[in-house]
């Protein structure tokens, strides 16, 4: 099973700062890799595919990079709504495995 | 836009199976394009795919519960459902359908909290 590794565990910003999180698998996983964000109570929301494709609805300040094994989510200027926890995920090898995430709050 | 709802019952006793249903609207669950997957949360902790299920019955489980899992699915009632026998404390989790779509997992259940205790 591929282990993802997420940095930092928490990370402490202000409403309009960049936020730059990273992502390590233990083996390549090509671009296979998605980024979620989960409030509290509420399920995750697909947030990035394929390393750097947005989904459906995602605002533009939400953009993703990398390859093989190490990847960089990044909000380019945070909103109130964007304070949350933050999971990747590959799907390159089954079965998918999920990293410990995580979580941006305010400073 | 499809829907997902889980539903079962919230408290299951150690040594005993859970069962949870997946029922999917908006959209019919014998479309070829998706898969239908089950994931985990413990309380405070990460997710934990369980496995995911085809329309025709096809399925694959994550190898760390595989021995305890079972994923079924009912076209004709637009479901699929988990099985997941000899649960432990470890097992409490919310538990989440999903619709998995090239293995990323777009559409999600609002979850439904399972306990095990006696």
């Amino acid at each position: 099973e591929i282990v993802l590794t997420q940095s930092p565990a928490t990370l402490s910003l202000s409403p309009g700062e960049r936020a730059t999180l990273s992502c390590r698998a233990s083996q390549s996983v090509s671009s296979y890799l998605a980024w979620y964000q989960q409030k509290p109570g509420q399920a995750p929301r697909l947030l990035i595919y394929d390393a750097s494709n947005r989904a459906t609805g995602i605002p533009a300040r939400f953009s993703g990079s990398g390859s093989g094994t190490d990847f960089t989510l990044t909000i380019s200027s945070l909103e109130p709504e964007d304070f949350a926890v933050y999971y990747c995920q590959q799907r390159s090898n089954w079965p998918s495995s999920f990293g410990p995430g995580t979580k941006v709050d305010i400073k | 836009q499809v829907q997902l709802q889980e539903s079962g019952p919230g408290l299951v006793k150690p040594s005993q199976t859970l069962s949870l249903t997946c029922t999917v609207s908006g959209g019919s669950i014998s479309s070829g394009d998706y898969y239908w997957s089950w994931i985990r949360q413990p309380p405070g902790k990460g997710l934990e795919w369980i496995g995911y299920i085809y329309y025709s019955g096809s399925t694959y489980y994550n190898p760390s519960l595989k021995s305890r899992v079972t994923i079924s699915v009912d076209t004709s009632k637009n479901q699929f459902s988990l099985k997941l026998s000899s649960v432990t404390a470890a097992d409490t989790a919310v538990y989440y359908c999903a619709r998995d779509y090239r293995g990323y997992f777009q559409h999600w259940g609002q979850g439904t909290l399972v306990t095990v205790s006696s």
